[in-house]
């Protein structure tokens, strides 16, 4: 079967750092996305990983361990609009299936 | 670069009524893809299209959801009668071929309330 999990909601304080983790169970494995989705509005692309390691694009990282089935999304310098849903999508057997989001909250 | 666009934003129906959904993807996006978001979860794919023929239907409820994309351009779905639990955003999302990346581009998606 096909299972990705992703904490349910999480706060952090504006500046800080956060890591949003994701675990999955795919049959194959063709790439991780991480998506961005603020409320009521559309997900927009944050970045891919198909090989092991950190993939680094400004504030915002990921890490892949395919043999672990895990990833972690890594935002640093925390800003009030990263206030989103972030959600985890794994691409296997020539679709994408969707983790449940994790809705972060950016205190002041 | 436009990007998807989709029509209407927001349709409030009630139970047993029928109701489509209009989808323009990207231009050159051979692939299109229609999801439905229940508030509190991620995506679920519906139907994916290459070009004018369904690549993968397996969770489209097929008994009242329909789909189809003529043209192998815009994309219309369907569904008839609707239920409480359709009640949902309809997100549609388009792909051009890459060499590994392939991101899918979301348009703003339909709101629909089911009473």
């Amino acid at each position: 079967g096909q299972n990705i999990d992703q904490p349910t909601e999480m706060t952090a304080t504006e500046g800080a750092i956060v890591q949003i983790n994701c675990t999955y169970q795919t049959s194959g494995f063709n790439g991780l996305f991480w998506y961005q989705q603020h409320a009521g509005e559309a997900p927009t692309f944050l970045s891919y990983n198909v090989l092991d390691g950190l993939e680094e694009k400004g504030r915002f990282s990921s890490f892949l361990s395919r043999s672990k089935g895990y990833s972690y999304l890594l935002l640093k310098e925390l800003q009030m609009k990263d206030s989103a849903s972030y959600l985890c999508a794994v691409r296997g057997g020539g679709k994408l299936i969707f983790g449940q989001g994790t809705e972060l909250s950016v205190k002041p | 670069e436009a990007g998807v666009a989709q029509s209407p934003r927001y349709k409030i129906i009630e139970k047993r009524q029928s109701v489509a959904f209009w989808c323009n993807p990207i231009s050159g996006h051979a692939t299109l893809y229609w999801y439905q978001q229940i508030l509190g979860q991620g995506p679920k794919l519906l139907i994916q299209f290459q070009n004018n023929g369904v690549v993968d239907d397996s969770q489209l409820p097929k008994d009242r959801f329909s789909a189809e994309r003529l043209k192998g351009v815009d994309s219309t779905l369907k569904i008839q009668p609707a239920k409480l639990e359709d009640s949902a955003v309809y997100l549609c999302a388009s792909s051009s071929p890459g060499p590994v990346r392939n991101e899918q581009f979301f348009g703003p998606g339909t709101r629909l309330t089911v009473l």
